[in-house]
């Protein structure tokens, strides 16, 4: 079974760019999840998105934002880049609030020169 | 708001010992679970082992079990014949469930593990 992948691996932009990350959940899988990793930060809830539509978001400015296709992958853009949104995105799926725990994707390292 | 504590920052054990790591969380809920994650240096976060707060046993998978004290709020990860690839940052994480689902799971700040030879 394929795991949560995301793309791209690496992504470099600079202040006032917009990102555009991607992630595709386990097949099965309805719920996708976006966490931001920062340095000195730790772990940090982003957004939610279950059956095509935005369930919970973190406490993040509107120019995060996201969307979940019909097909249950996802998109996270990132406009007007800042120097401190450097750090590593990780995407996630479950199935639903079955509580099965969410599976990790590999990341994606975003730096903002 | 629900928090969770890892107040080890960083911890080592030799190669086929056992290490204990802590972690407390403050909750008022009572339908949840608590999850232990490791991200080795590659950064995959990866499931350790998960606990259904309605459960008193503790949940194992094989050379991880947890000790899960829902009075005092506490769980921690036992990790026995520690190996090399265990290496790897720690996380403990809790989401609350049913109908006050947020989706989101609450980290603690990581333990770093290092299993030495």
């Amino acid at each position: 079974e394929a795991g949560v992948t995301q793309s791209p691996t690496h992504l470099i932009k600079t202040r006032g760019q917009q990102a555009t990350l991607r992630c595709s959940p386990i097949s099965g899988h309805t719920s996708v999840y976006w966490y931001q990793q920062a340095l000195g930060l730790g772990l940090q809830f982003l957004l939610w998105y279950d059956e095509g539509e935005e369930r919970n978001r973190g406490n993040f400015p509107p120019r995060f934002s996201g969307r979940q296709f019909p097909n249950y992958s996802s998109e996270l853009n990132v406009n007007a880049l800042e120097l401190e949104d450097s750090a590593l995105y990780l995407c996630a799926s479950s199935l639903g609030d079955l509580g099965t725990g969410e599976f990790f994707g590999p990341g994606t390292r975003l730096t903002v020169l | 708001a629900q928090t969770v504590t890892q107040s080890q920052p960083e911890m080592s054990v030799q190669e086929a010992e056992t290490v204990t790591l802590s972690c407390t969380y403050d909750t008022s809920e009572n339908n949840y679970y608590l999850f232990w994650y490791k991200q080795p240096p590659s950064r995959q976060m990866i499931l350790v082992i998960r606990q259904e707060a309605y459960k008193q046993q503790n949940a194992t998978e094989n050379r991880f079990s947890v000790n899960f004290q829902k009075a005092a709020k506490s769980f921690s990860l036992k990790i026995s014949d520690s190996q090399l690839g265990d290496t790897a940052m720690y996380f403990c994480a809790f989401m609350k469930l049913g109908s006050s689902n947020t989706g989101k799971l609450i980290f603690g700040q990581g333990t770093t593990l290092q299993v030495k030879p």
